[in-house]
């Protein structure tokens, strides 16, 4: 069963902390995303991955990063969160970030910058 | 500037009943367009994809079509379930991109009433 997982799914954290959310997916998948999706607004894609250690900036890169060390495993890093990072964050993955390849989402991170 | 505008906004419609939402996008140039749908919580999940000039594809109760002249597609939802309530979002890869680079709607809720 083809599958992306994402941990946590809800967090709560103050300003100034450091945020953690991490992504997994079973399908030895080359290409892994991180978007977030704000109300009235389309995803926004922060980061895409092409492999280990092989990651470019999507369109809003300011204030996140990310690590790849596994190709099963992408995860987001917020250093010193801020108020405005409050969203939805997905991971996805796709068989290649080339093509008509499907991508395959997570159920969510419903993170809560206070 | 948004490139995947998509419409109505909002949808409410009685069990049973068919319905048609659309999606226009300034995206260039255009590989491929996918259909998601996204239950309220969840992460978004395939309906169909479109990938040639005056492509029609079909999926059960959905079906789409695609007018790459126009660069705009229809999603129909025939005879519908309550179930179907969700919000049903277009994406758009941009065949400039080496990654393939998703352009996303912000979505079409439709709720379906008894």
């Amino acid at each position: 069963d083809m599958k992306v997982t994402q941990m946590p799914r809800y967090l709560i954290k103050r300003m100034g902390e450091n945020v953690l959310l991490e992504c997994g997916q079973d399908m030895s998948h080359e290409t892994m995303y991180w978007y977030r999706q704000d109300p009235g607004l389309g995803l926004q894609l922060i980061y895409i991955s092409y492999d280990v250690d092989s990651n470019s900036e999507g369109d809003i890169p300011k204030g996140y990063r990310v690590s790849r060390k596994k190709r099963e495993h992408f995860s987001l890093i917020l250093d010193s969160a801020k108020t405005n990072q409050t969203s939805v964050y997905f991971c996805a993955s796709s068989l290649s970030g080339t093509g008509v390849y499907e991508q395959y989402f997570g159920p969510g991170t419903r993170l809560t910058v206070l | 500037k948004t490139q995947v505008e998509q419409s109505p906004q909002s949808l409410v419609v009685r069990q049973g009943e068919n319905c048609v939402l659309q999606c226009n996008y300034s995206v260039t140039p255009d590989n491929h367009l996918r259909w998601f749908k996204q239950d309220t919580g969840k992460g978004l999940v395939s309906l169909t994809v479109l990938v040639h000039e005056n492509d029609k594809t079909s999926n059960g109760r959905y079906s789409a079509t695609l007018d790459k002249d126009a660069k705009h597609s229809t999603l129909h939802i025939t005879a519908t379930l309550l179930d179907d309530t969700a919000t049903y979002i277009c994406v758009v890869v941009d065949r400039g991109s080496a990654l393939g680079r998703l352009h996303f709607g912000a979505g079409t809720q439709l709720i379906v009433i008894p």
